[in-house]
């Protein structure tokens, strides 16, 4: 069965730091998609930032950089330079090509940013 | 850009009462999808469709069933609500896997 776990169900960070929020995955396909998505306190799902299984170099979008590591099926983000906007529940979610294109996500972490 | 439009955004039933949820996407997506986000649990696949004309179970799709209309259109019903499908519901859509998926703005479900 595919799964994605998130260790963390709260993570504090001071403001302008730089924060990792842990993410693993198990699947036995080998063409798979991951993602970060952001969740404020207003509900909206955001999308973040995304890694191919085939990628060879790890993502990054401005402020937020996923550490891919394939042979320990982690998919970490890296969100650099903390600010106060970025408090929010942050979901890991991998896609998987073989299946319909579904989508299974993780419980989720809660960041909060301290100024 | 309206994007994924999910109706209604709040509702209450009364337990044994039926709804349906709409979801409708203007992104010519294959793929669309249902879930559901309880406290601590994170999104849970409800149904699914690859494409116009297919569904599929995710993981809890016991209560609900689903339409896919046409290409744009993804609906959920509840047939009979129970106070456990009190939750927030989502509806999102993708063009394949490799891209992430798009959300709509969430229905609050209160069943009582």
């Amino acid at each position: 069965a595919q799964k994605i776990t998130q260790t963390q169900p709260g993570m504090f960070v001071q403001e302008k730091e730089a924060v990792t929020l842990d993410c693993t995955y198990d699947t036995s396909d080998p063409s798979y998609g991951l993602f970060w998505y952001k969740q404020p306190s207003s509900g909206e799902m955001i999308f973040l930032i995304y890694q191919g299984s085939y990628d060879q170099q790890n993502a990054t979008e401005g402020r937020y950089s996923l550490n891919f590591q394939k042979a320990r099926k982690s998919a970490n983000l890296v969100i650099s330079a903390s600010q106060l906007g970025d408090s929010a529940m942050y979901f890991c979610a991998m896609s998987l090509i073989n299946t319909g294109n579904q989508f299974y996500f993780g419980t989720g972490t809660s960041l909060t940013v301290i100024p | 850009n309206a994007g994924v439009t999910q109706t209604p955004k709040f509702q209450v039933l009364k337990t044994g009462q039926s709804m349906t949820l709409q979801c409708a996407q203007d992104m010519n997506h294959n793929s669309m999808y249902w879930y559901r986000q309880d406290p601590g649990m994170g999104l849970r696949l409800i149904y699914y469709s690859a494409s116009e004309g297919t569904t599929d179970k995710g993981e809890v799709p016991n209560g609900y069933n689903v339409s896919r209309l046409n290409k744009r259109e993804f609906s959920l019903r509840l047939e009979s609500a129970a106070p456990s499908q009190t939750s927030v519901y989502f509806c999102a859509s993708s063009q394949r896997s490799r891209i992430e998926a798009f959300f709509g703005q969430g229905t609050r479900l209160t069943v009582v």
